[in-house]
This record gives C-alpha cells, sequence and structure tokens, in this order.
C-alpha cells in the first residue's frame, strides 16, 4: 500500500480483555516495528521483526504482550489481560532496507503509521 | 541501556522566533535521525546525520550531529505557525536494531 495502515485507529476495552493490534506495512518493506507512546513521551521500542522472524522483541514489557508477522508483511500485536497501565498508543512503523549492521551507516529509516489509540477502563 | 535525553521539554516562541532543540545519547551514537510530529499525528521522518561533525540544512532547519557522536541539534530559523509540533532525536543503540527515541521537545508558536 502507499503507507503503513494500522487498524483499529481507536480501541477501548475493559480490563481484563485481549486486544488484538493490526498493522500492514508498506509494501515491500521488510523490516517492521512496533512501538508504544504514552501522552507527552517519546515513542518506546517494542518489537522488531525483519521477514518473518522477531529479531529483538526486548522492548515488550512483559509476557502478555505477543506479536506475529507470519508472512513476513502484515503484523498482530496481541496483549492478553489488559490493564490500565497498557493505555497508550501503538505505532507501528515499516522500512526498507535491512538494518545495516554494527556501527553502520544508513540505518533504516522508519515509516510510521497513524496509530492504535487503546484505552483500557 | 542507551539513554536519549532532550531539551528543552516545551518552547513556546513568537512566530518569526527562533527555535533550537538539543539532543543528548549516553552512548555514541552510529547515526542520528530526527522526525517531527504534529499535534494529532504521527511521527514523520525529517533527516539522518552520519558523519562526526555534520551539518544539514533543509529550508529553515539546521540539523548538527556532535564531533563525538553523542549529541544533536535542532536549529529553526523564524518560525512559521507551520513548524508547530513536537520534534524527536532516534538514535540505534550499538548493536542494537532498533531506534531508541528521545522524550522530545514540544514546539508552540504564537502567531
Amino acid at each position: 500500500g502507499a503507507g503503513v495502515s494500522q487498524t483499529p485507529s481507536n480501541k477501548v476495552t475493559e480490563k481484563g480483555k485481549y486486544v488484538e493490534l493490526r498493522c500492514d506495512p508498506i509494501s515491500g518493506h521488510t523490516a517492521l516495528y512496533w512501538y508504544r507512546q504514552s501522552l507527552g513521551q517519546g515513542p518506546e521500542f517494542l518489537i522488531y521483526f525483519q521477514g518473518t522472524g522477531a529479531a529483538d522483541d526486548s522492548g515488550l514489557p512483559n509476557d502478555r504482550f505477543f506479536a506475529v508477522r507470519p508472512e513476513g508483511s502484515v503484523s498482530t500485536l496481541k496483549i492478553q489481560r489488559t490493564e490500565r497501565g497498557d493505555s497508550a498508543v501503538y505505532l507501528c512503523a515499516s522500512s526498507l532496507k535491512r538494518w545495516s549492521g554494527q556501527g553502520g551507516t544508513g540505518a533504516n529509516v522508519l515509516t510510521f503509521g497513524a496509530g492504535s489509540r487503546l484505552t483500557v477502563l | 541501556g542507551q539513554q536519549v535525553m532532550q531539551i528543552p521539554q516545551y518552547q513556546h516562541v513568537q512566530e518569526g522566533e527562533d527555535f533550537t532543540t538539543y539532543c543528548n545519547s549516553s552512548t555514541t551514537l552510529s547515526n542520528i535521525q530526527w522526525y517531527k510530529q504534529r499535534p494529532g499525528g504521527h511521527p514523520v521522518f525529517l533527516i539522518q546525520l552520519v558523519k562526526s561533525g555534520e551539518v544539514k540544512k533543509q529550508k529553515r532547519l539546521t540539523f548538527q550531529f556532535g564531533e563525538a557522536k553523542k549529541n544533536s541539534s535542532l536549529h529553526i530559523t523564524a518560525t512559521q505557525t507551520t513548524d508547530v509540533g513536537t520534534y524527536f532525536c532516534a538514535g540505534p543503540p550499538a548493536g542494537a536494531q532498533k531506534l531508541v527515541f528521545g522524550q522530545g521537545t514540544r514546539l508552540t508558536i504564537n502567531p
């Protein structure tokens, strides 16, 4: 597609419920990132996919959070037993280039989607 | 882990005044990127700096990367109302395949 598409744009749920957030990256972009942004803060890294595999999931806050990208394109972020503290905007980004390596130049430039605003009541 | 700090957190200026935001990393960066987020929007890439001491310009915006590759700055000359938004710097930790973002500098402008 022309840009990174995220659905839903808004999700209101109750504490304890399960939530799925979807990201459709730019066609041909092999790298996909999930970030979380709270009000007044910068994006906080959650997980990074290169192709189908999660290359770095060090930002996932706990085991209630899980993400998949089974065919190397669309990704789903899954949150189990949601808590009020999970409320935030969840941003997905994709990038064309494979990471250039340690200390290398030309690091990936991220194209962000509009985000999914999650509110846990 | 790597920390990226930005100052100031907020800046309010009169239209036509200059604006500068500063970015400092706790570790040396291979490169640094700047993003702009309009109110209610998502971060949009502005520029990437790679070389020590590099200076790049985009119209009224001037970006610098420090000699030690641990700090950077964004300077806007003669601000316009279209410059309103939050400016983020971001850099990759050594050996990591992700960007760590600063907390941003929110710019508001009095027309």
